[in-house]
């Protein structure tokens, strides 16, 4: 069964350094989602990607981060300089339209120390 | 904002009904959706309704719908050791298909 998979599982980075999240959508996908989840609150939408370009973002997306699609097949979440306040569980998602199923990926568990 | 809320825990013996609860404000979101998310996994989800429904069966799942009061329910029927997760209520925030979750209800189901 096809599946979302995002790499690492998890990283554990120094406050302000630069990290880049991983995932691989669903091949013939065309939406693609980041979401995080801080431990012991709700799964909080970051951004959705189409058509090679951001068509939504939350306030929490702010200039700090960065999407991109840098081939067919990768999908990649930066944080520029991260802060102790980005640790999370990092969320992808795909799905084929805006209204369908999405996949999620199993996560990548952000510390920031 | 728009906001979802679910209680916390749930604690139910196996064999016994589980019933979960979610309150939502958006009143247009067309989807709402029962996501599962087991210990170190990611979200799966489980059903989901249109919201002209107020009632959709899916074996031992059922989401019930209230519109007016804006209340989703999930029931899961005959509730397995198996069944013991995290289940989050999701509603639909916008066009291009982000979702609003709920904090997610811890389901513990005792043998």
């Amino acid at each position: 069964e096809p599946e979302v998979t995002q790499t690492p599982s998890h990283q554990v980075t120094q406050m302000g350094q630069e990290v880049i999240l991983r995932c691989v959508p669903i091949s013939n996908h065309l939406y693609f989602y980041w979401y995080r989840q801080i431990l012991g609150q709700k799964v909080e939408f970051l951004v959705s990607f189409y058509n090679n370009e951001i068509s939504e973002k939350s306030e929490i997306f702010d200039d700090q981060f960065s999407v991109e699609r840098p081939d067919g097949s990768n999908f990649t979440l930066k944080i520029r300089s991260t802060k102790l306040e980005d640790s999370a569980m990092y969320f992808c998602a795909s799905s084929t339209g805006g209204n369908t199923e999405a996949f999620f990926g199993q996560g990548t568990r952000l510390t920031v120390v | 904002g728009e906001d979802v809320e679910q209680s916390l825990f749930l604690s139910v013996r196996e064999g016994d009904s589980s019933v979960i609860n979610c309150t939502y404000t958006d009143s247009s979101s067309t989807y709402l959706y029962w996501y599962k998310q087991e210990p170190g996994a990611g979200l799966q989800l489980l059903t989901y309704i249109f919201s002209n429904m107020d009632m959709k069966q899916d074996q031992r799942l059922t989401v019930l719908l209230n519109k007016k009061d804006k209340h989703l329910s999930l029931r899961i029927a005959d509730t397995q050791t198996g069944d013991s997760a995290i289940y989050f209520c999701a509603t639909l925030g916008g066009s291009q298909g982000n979702l609003i979750f709920g904090k997610g209800t811890k389901l513990s189901v005792k043998p």
